[in-house]
This record gives C-alpha cells, structure tokens and sequence, in this order.
C-alpha cells in the first residue's frame, strides 16, 4: 500500500544526544516536511523540501537538521541544541500539483529522558 | 504571511446533531486554498475537505461541508449528523503562500466531543 511511513513510533532520548526520525514515502511526491506539535497545541513547522537535494527552514528549526537525497525519504535529526525536543513529530508529503492534499504519517513520539 | 484563526478551543455537541467549527484567515494572495484536518487521539492526521478560494461552490465530502464565506475570511467546517467517532481535534490550515508545494500553516485546532 501507499503511504508514509515513520519510525520508531515512540523513541526515547537522554539529554545530550541526537537522534533521528526517519520518514519515507512510496507516494512519489515531490515535496516532503516535518511539523513539530505540542500537546494541545496546533503544528509548526520545522523543515521542508520541495525537490530532492534542497529543503528550507520553516518557523522552528533552530535545533534540527535534515537531508532529502532521495525523493522517498526525508530524516529529521533531533540534535542536542534542541533545548525542548519532548514533542510529537510529524511527517507530510505532497505532489507539486496545486491544490492537492499534504499526506500525513502517524507521526512519533520523542520523549527526553 | 497566512495565519489561521480558530477561537473555539473545545466543543461539544450530542450525537445526530450538526455541528460549526469555525475558521478564519488572513491571506494576501488572490489564490489560495483552505484545509481541513481531523487529528484523533491515536495522533494521525486525516484530510476531511478542501476548498479553493476560486471553487463557485463551497466543497463537501459525505457528512462534511465547508461554509466559504470570501468577503468575511472564514472557511467553517461542517459536521452533519454528528457520530461519536467524530470526538477528536480538528484542524484548519491554508498554504504559506498561495498553492502548490507550500508547507500548510495549521490553526490551534478546536476539540471536538461528541455526548451520546
């Protein structure tokens, strides 16, 4: 089937450390991002690519880093500068037509231990 | 830049009955398109219903339908017959600038419980 996929579903880390969130996607699209959400709160947007080998920052990425080498997937590094990363994390993948619906992955817990 | 206005926190409503959720933005492009967005507590993200700001007639999918109102900036989503599967967040969001690839900028989001 597809979709898109995100792993692990719960992850967590010590203070300190890095840790990756991978996202991958068979849906063949273009364009993939990560949101950031805190409970009870809406989603922000921490990165974005459009075309693979180029992303851009979004509202929050001071803390992240991420790579697009290849169309199907779209890691999201969690790096110790992330002064407050316990959150739920969400990956989305869209085509370039206009209008189309952004796709979602269950998303993943990051608890900071 | 867009921004999302959702300024019900949490509804409730008893099952059968409809339902308002309410949208408003703030947008200076002339083309663009509104999302909604329906997150249960197992946290995915599900797609409801999309309306482009150029579509003649306001969208609808099953029991959803969005009440577009242009001139005032709102995009109301609603529920009809309201199911107790409908408990859950609901979200509104419209591209950071205009359509295409652009990321969604997301509204607070307004809980929704649904009463037997």
């Amino acid at each position: 089937d597809g979709g898109i996929t995100q792993s692990p579903k719960y992850l967590f880390r010590k203070e300190g450390q890095n840790v990756t969130l991978s996202c991958e996607q068979n849906l063949n699209h273009d364009a993939m991002y990560w949101y950031r959400q805190d409970p009870g709160q809406g989603l922000r947007l921490i990165y974005y690519s459009q075309i693979v080998n180029d992303f851009q920052k979004g509202d929050i990425a001071e803390g992240y880093s991420v790579s697009r080498e290849k169309k199907e997937s779209f890691p999201l590094t969690v790096t110790s500068a992330q002064k407050n990363p316990t959150a739920f994390y969400l990956c989305a993948s869209r085509t370039g037509s206009s209008g189309n619906t952004i796709y979602f992955g269950e998303g993943s817990w990051l608890t900071v231990v | 830049a867009q921004k999302i206005t959702q300024t019900q926190p949490g509804m409730f409503v008893q099952e059968k009955e409809a339902v308002t959720l309410d949208c408003t933005y703030d947008t200076s492009d002339q083309s663009y398109g509104l999302f909604w967005y329906k997150q249960p507590s197992s946290g995915e993200m599900i797609f409801l219903i999309y309306q482009g700001s150029y579509d003649e007639q306001n969208a609808t999918e099953g029991r959803y339908s969005l009440n577009f109102q242009k001139a005032r900036k709102s995009a109301n989503l609603v529920i009809s017959a309201s199911q107790l599967g409908d408990s859950a967040m609901y979200f509104c969001a419209m591209p950071r600038g205009g359509t295409g690839r652009r990321a969604l900028t997301f509204g607070s989001g307004t809980r929704l419980q649904v009463q037997p």
